[in-house]
């Protein structure tokens, strides 16, 4: 079965601050998508990162990073000298090929950047 | 380049009703998805279309059904309202043929049933 899990129910720093929003997922699957996806108070779902699991590079865009692992399952997301507009709900999701094209999120993670 | 709509904003329905909402997907998208968010809760897949046809489904009842017309754009439909149908509803498209479920999503349709 897949699952995607974000124990981090609420994170709360002070702007400039950095942050790593913590994610494990679970598949049976070698060939599988991970995902991160922000909501801000809008409503609407904005796509930041799609990693495949055949590639564990690390990547950085800009003050965002992300931190994929296989041996543990995980792929965590840093925010690097956070700023009042990351505030938001950030998502991890999954998608493997038993769910083709279906991506399956974890809880969320809410992320309040205090000035 | 317009990104994925969806129409209306806000609904407020009473239980027992039926409503539709609507979905126009990402220009050159011909693969709709959709999900429901419920409050503090991630989205939940609920099926998806494509060439017209429901190719996958997620553990929603049949009171959830759907529709894509020739043009890609989508409908849901949820019979029979309930009280625990209240939450944000997600379109999402990819592109033709994409496994790679790159999706897109719109704004949303926040759906209220009293």
């Amino acid at each position: 079965a897949q699952k995607v899990t974000q124990a981090q129910t609420e994170i709360s720093v002070v702007e400039k601050e950095d942050v790593t929003l913590d994610c494990v997922y679970e598949t049976r699957d070698t060939t599988y998508y991970l995902f991160w996806y922000k909501q801000p108070p809008s409503g609407e779902l904005v796509f930041l990162i799609r990693r495949n699991s055949f590639d564990e590079q690390n990547e950085i865009s800009g003050r965002y990073s992300w931190n994929f692992q296989k041996s543990t399952s995980s792929f965590n997301f840093t925010i690097t000298a956070s700023q009042v507009v990351d505030s938001a709900v950030y998502f991890c999701a999954l998608s493997d090929y038993s769910s083709a094209s279906k991506i399956i999120f974890g809880s969320g993670t809410r992320l309040s950047i205090r000035p | 380049d317009a990104g994925v709509t969806q129409s209306p904003t806000h609904l407020i329905k009473t239980r027992g009703q039926q409503v539709t909402l609507r979905c126009s997907p990402k220009s050159g998208h011909d693969t709709v998805s959709w999900y429901q968010q419920a409050l503090g809760q991630g989205p939940q897949f609920i099926f998806q279309y494509y060439e017209e046809e429901e190719r996958q489904r997620g553990n929603f009842p049949d009171r959830f059904s759907g529709h894509q017309f020739p043009n890609y754009s989508s409908e849901l439909n949820v019979n029979a309202l309930l009280l625990g149908d209240s939450a944000l509803y997600l379109c999402a498209s990819s592109p033709r043929g994409s496994f790679v479920p790159e999706q897109y999503f719109g704004p949303g349709t926040r759906l209220t049933v009293t």
